[in-house]
C-alpha cells in the first residue's frame, strides 16, 4: 500500500518561512492535498491539488509537489498557524494521510 | 452556509455496534461523496472509506472491510457510518468529509466522539 512520510515536527521563527515535506514514491505524479487542524478542531483544508488556496486560505500558504516530495510553504508564520499538517493522496481508490507533522511557531 | 453537521457523543460497550450521523445543508447532497475519516486521542487521521450518496455505491479500507457500513437517507441530507464489534481500539473522534470525484475533503463535520468501554 502507499505511504507517505512527514516530519514529527518543524519549528520556525516567529514572521520566517516553515517548509513541511510529504514524501512518497513518485509523489509528483499524483495531487496532494494539505489539512491543518489545531487542538480541539476538526481538519481544514489550507492547499489542494498540489497548489492551490481554498476561498479564505492566506497567501501565505502554498504548495508544490515533484519528483517523490510535496512541500507545503508557509511564509511571514504567525502564532496562529501554530497546528498539526497533513497532507493526503488518492491511490487508486483509497486515500492515504501523512502521519502528520506538528508545526511549531517560536 | 455549506455545512456537515454531525450526531452527538456515544459511549458503546466492547462488541457493541455505533451509528453515526451526519447532516448536510447548504449544498446538493447528491453531488459530493461523503468520507468517514477516524482520529485516536494524540493520534493521526484515518481514513475509513467513502459513500456516493447518489447512488448508495460504497468503497472501505480493508482495515474495516466487514466492520463498517456507510449508508445515507437523501430525503434528509443525512449519510451514516455504523461500525460494529467495537474494541477499545476504536475509541476515537469520528469526522464526515465532502469530496467530489478524489478530490481534496473540503467541508468537514466537527467530529463525533465515540468511547469504547466496560
Amino acid at each position: 500500500s502507499y505511504e507517505l512520510t512527514q516530519p514529527l515536527s518543524v519549528s520556525v521563527a516567529l514572521g520566517q518561512t516553515a517548509r513541511i515535506t510529504c514524501g512518497g514514491n513518485n509523489i509528483g505524479s499524483k495531487n496532494v492535498h494539505w489539512y491543518q487542524q489545531k487542538p480541539g478542531q476538526a481538519p481544514v483544508l489550507v492547499i489542494y491539488r498540489d497548489s492551490n488556496r481554498p476561498s479564505g486560505i492566506p497567501e501565505r500558504f502554498s504548495g508544490s509537489n515533484s519528483g517523490n516530495t510535496a512541500t507545503l510553504t508557509i511564509s511571514r508564520a504567525q502564532a496562529g498557524d501554530e497546528a498539526d499538517y497533513y497532507c493526503q493522496v488518492w491511490d487508486s481508490k483509497d486515500v492515504v494521510f501523512g502521519g502528520g507533522t506538528k508545526l511549531t511557531v517560536l | 452556509q455549506v455545512q456537515l453537521v454531525q450526531s452527538g457523543a456515544e459511549v458503546k460497550k466492547p462488541g457493541a455496534s455505533v451509528k453515526v450521523s451526519c447532516k448536510a445543508s447548504g449544498y446538493t447532497f447528491t453531488s459530493y461523496d461523503i468520507n468517514w475519516v477516524r482520529q485516536a486521542t494524540g493520534q493521526g487521521l484515518e481514513w475509513m472509506g467513502w459513500m456516493n450518496p447518489n447512488s448508495g455505491n460504497t468503497g472501505y479500507a480493508q482495515k474495516f472491510q466487514g466492520r463498517v457500513t456507510m449508508t445515507r437517507n437523501t430525503s434528509i441530507s443525512t449519510a451514516y457510518m455504523e461500525l460494529s464489534s467495537l474494541r477499545s481500539e476504536d475509541t476515537a473522534v469520528y469526522y464526515c468529509a465532502r469530496e467530489r470525484t478524489r478530490d481534496a475533503f473540503d467541508i468537514w463535520g466537527q467530529g463525533t466522539m465515540v468511547t469504547v468501554s466496560s
